[in-house]
């Protein structure tokens, strides 16, 4: 069965003050890990999509990484409005499904 | 573009009622798909669809149909509702897999009391 598990539940950052998200995961044939980031009330809001281990990709202070087991959303600089909560999802070949995790709640103080 | 809007925002049922959520996207995209998110869990998918006319259940079908005889418009309808169905309902759109699940409505907070 396809498990996405992610780590911390929660994390308090400093403003500047760098760290990284885990996301763990179990499926057969990777189609594509995803991460969201969601603001309390709203929907989803898409950050990148990796495909295959090595793969890295940035937008701003975020930067996404896939190893065969795991990727990790690293957060450089954070500024208090990086604060919401970050969601990972893989999907599985041949399904159109995305699998979550249940997300890591950040919060980062001014 | 609006994106994909759902409606209503809110909404409280008696156990036993029905109602519908309305999904309508404007990007002319051919997948849409209903999830729904129970808080402290992962959002689990309800139904999803490649195209007017094709549905396919998700993970988590029971209680629930759907329809689809718009490309712009993916209803998700609630049959004799029940507590366990209290959640946030999210409707999401993409055009195929290289945008795939990129587009999520801001969601429908549904309370059954």
């Amino acid at each position: 069965e396809d498990q996405v598990t992610q780590s911390p539940e929660a994390l308090r950052l400093q403003e500047g003050e760098s760290s990284s998200l885990n996301c763990s995961y179990t499926v057969s044939g990777l189609r594509g890990l995803f991460w969201y980031r969601q603001d309390p009330g709203k929907g989803p809001e898409f950050l990148f999509t990796l495909y295959s281990a090595g793969e890295e990709k940035e937008k701003e202070r975020l930067k996404a990484t896939l190893t065969k087991k795991e990727s990790f959303l690293h957060i450089t600089a954070p500024k208090p409005e990086d604060s919401a909560t970050y969601l990972c999802a893989v999907r599985r070949g041949g399904s159109e499904k995305l699998v979550f995790g249940k997300g890591t709640k950040l919060t980062v103080n001014p | 573009n609006a994106g994909v809007t759902q409606t209503p925002k809110f909404r409280i049922l008696k156990i036993g009622q029905s109602m519908t959520l309305q999904c309508t996207q404007d990007m002319n995209h051919n997948y849409m798909y209903w999830y729904r998110q129970d808080p402290g869990m992962g959002l689990k998918l309800i139904y999803y669809s490649v195209g007017a006319g094709i549905t396919d259940k998700g993970e988590v079908p029971n209680g629930y149909n759907v329809s689809r005889s718009t490309t712009e418009d993916f209803p998700l309808r609630l049959e004799l509702a029940a507590p366990s169905q209290t959640s946030v309902y999210f409707c999401a759109s993409s055009s195929g897999t290289n945008n795939y699940l990129r587009f999520f409505g801001p969601g429908t907070r549904l309370t059954v009391l």
